[in-house]
This record gives structure tokens, C-alpha cells and sequence, in this order.
């Protein structure tokens, strides 16, 4: 069936650049998404990959697609307290529950300054 | 816009009691779907919608129900709260012409004691 993993934590210094990993085992997705939680709040869409692309990126975000090992990352240039939450990686599967995403646990993040 | 809008924020429920958690969004969008996450567990889908008058059971649907009968409004209704069943509980829309990705609405804290 479908499955995401994700690390469940990450710790990086203010400045550095936080790599965010996550794996998935349906090779038919179509996007691959990555969503910021803050505490006590929603999930809100950071950015997003369509599955023929390689990389994406989009200001201090680059998001990496390796389709033959079914591995998607983040990373976050010059990580700022700011982004500390939990960053979930998620994919929408074709064919299936069509339109819903299937999430992995979450990674959270912690930014030391 | 106000996006997805859930409600309430907090309720507190005693065992058997029963409940509606309103969500409403107000971008057409044709997919809804309602989430419960979980310390250590992610997000899980209970049910989606792919349009007015269509719903499907997710990944753990028992103890509750939907219903879609507008584009708008997908409520989740608690049949006989049990202690299991206290979580957060996210509602989200999607445009499936788009990227699929889901706005999220900032989630109603359920407890049953």
C-alpha cells in the first residue's frame, strides 16, 4: 500500500541549511508536496513538485526528486528560528483515493540560534 | 478569501455524547476532506468528498459520519463520542484542475473525557 516516511526530528543551527528527507513507495504519484505546521496551527502548503520534474525551487526552498529511489527533500537555505515546525511530506496518488494526499508523520524541526 | 473555516476551535465532550464539527470553504473547490492527527501518528484521512452529493470513507472512518450536500460545507459528525476520538481534527479543499495541493482550515481540538 501506500506508505511516506519521514525522520521525525531535525536540528540545525540559525544560518545553516536544513535538509529534510522523506520517502515514498507509489511510483504513480503525480505531485509531491511538503507542508509547514506551527504549533497550535493548520498545515500550510510550503511548496510542491510535479513528478516529471527533478528539482524545484523557490526562494530559500529547493525541493529534490529522485524518482528511481522514490526520495523527495527539502532544504531550507539559511534556516532562521522562524522555520522551526513540523514540515510534513505528502503525496497525491492517482488512480486511488483520488484527490487526497496520503502524509508522512511529520519532521520537526528545531532551529538553535 | 477566508479559505477553509472550521468550527469550533475547542470542544469538550463526555463519553457517548454526539456532535457536528462545521467546515465551510468558499474557493469552489470540489475535493474536501477531514483529517485527525495524532501525537506520533501524522495525519489520517476519515473521509473525502469529490463533489456535492459524493463521499468516501478513508483510512479510519468508524464513529463518524459526512455528508457533502453544497460545494461549501463537509461536516463531520461524531456519533458517540468515545475517549479514542480525542484528537485535532483538520478539514481541507482542493481544486483537482490545479496541483492538488489542499488548503487546510486551522483545526478544532476535540476531548473526550
Amino acid at each position: 500500500g501506500e506508505d511516506v516516511e519521514q525522520s521525525l526530528f531535525l536540528s540545525v543551527r540559525e544560518g545553516d541549511s536544513s535538509v529534510i528527507n522523506c520517502t515514498y513507495t507509489d511510483s504513480s504519484s503525480t505531485y509531491l508536496y511538503w507542508y509547514k505546521q506551527e504549533p497550535g496551527a493548520g498545515l500550510q502548503l510550503l511548496t510542491y513538485i510535479f513528478s516529471n520534474m527533478d528539482m524545484k525551487q523557490d526562494q530559500r526552498l529547493t525541493v529534490l526528486l529522485n524518482k528511481k529511489d522514490k526520495h523527495l527533500s527539502l532544504r531550507i537555505a539559511d534556516t532562521q528560528t522562524g522555520d522551526s515546525a513540523i514540515y510534513f511530506c505528502a503525496e497525491s496518488i492517482i488512480g486511488g483515493s483520488q484527490g487526497n494526499l496520503i502524509f508522512g508523520k511529520g519532521t520537526k524541526l528545531s532551529v538553535k540560534p | 478569501n477566508a479559505g477553509v473555516t472550521q468550527t469550533p476551535k475547542f470542544q469538550v465532550l463526555k463519553t457517548g455524547q454526539s456532535m457536528t464539527l462545521q467546515c465551510a470553504q468558499d474557493m469552489n473547490h470540489e475535493y474536501m476532506s477531514w483529517y485527525r492527527q495524532d501525537p506520533g501518528m501524522g495525519l489520517r484521512l476519515i473521509h473525502y468528498s469529490v463533489g456535492a452529493g459524493i463521499t468516501d470513507q478513508g483510512e479510519v472512518p468508524n464513529g463518524y459520519n459526512v455528508s457533502r450536500s453544497t460545494t461549501e460545507d463537509f461536516p463531520l459528525r461524531l456519533l458517540s463520542a468515545a475517549p479514542s476520538q480525542t484528537s485535532v481534527y483538520f478539514c481541507a479543499s482542493s481544486d483537482p484542475r490545479g496541483s492538488g495541493g489542499y488548503t487546510f482550515g486551522s483545526g478544532t481540538r476535540l476531548t473526550v473525557v
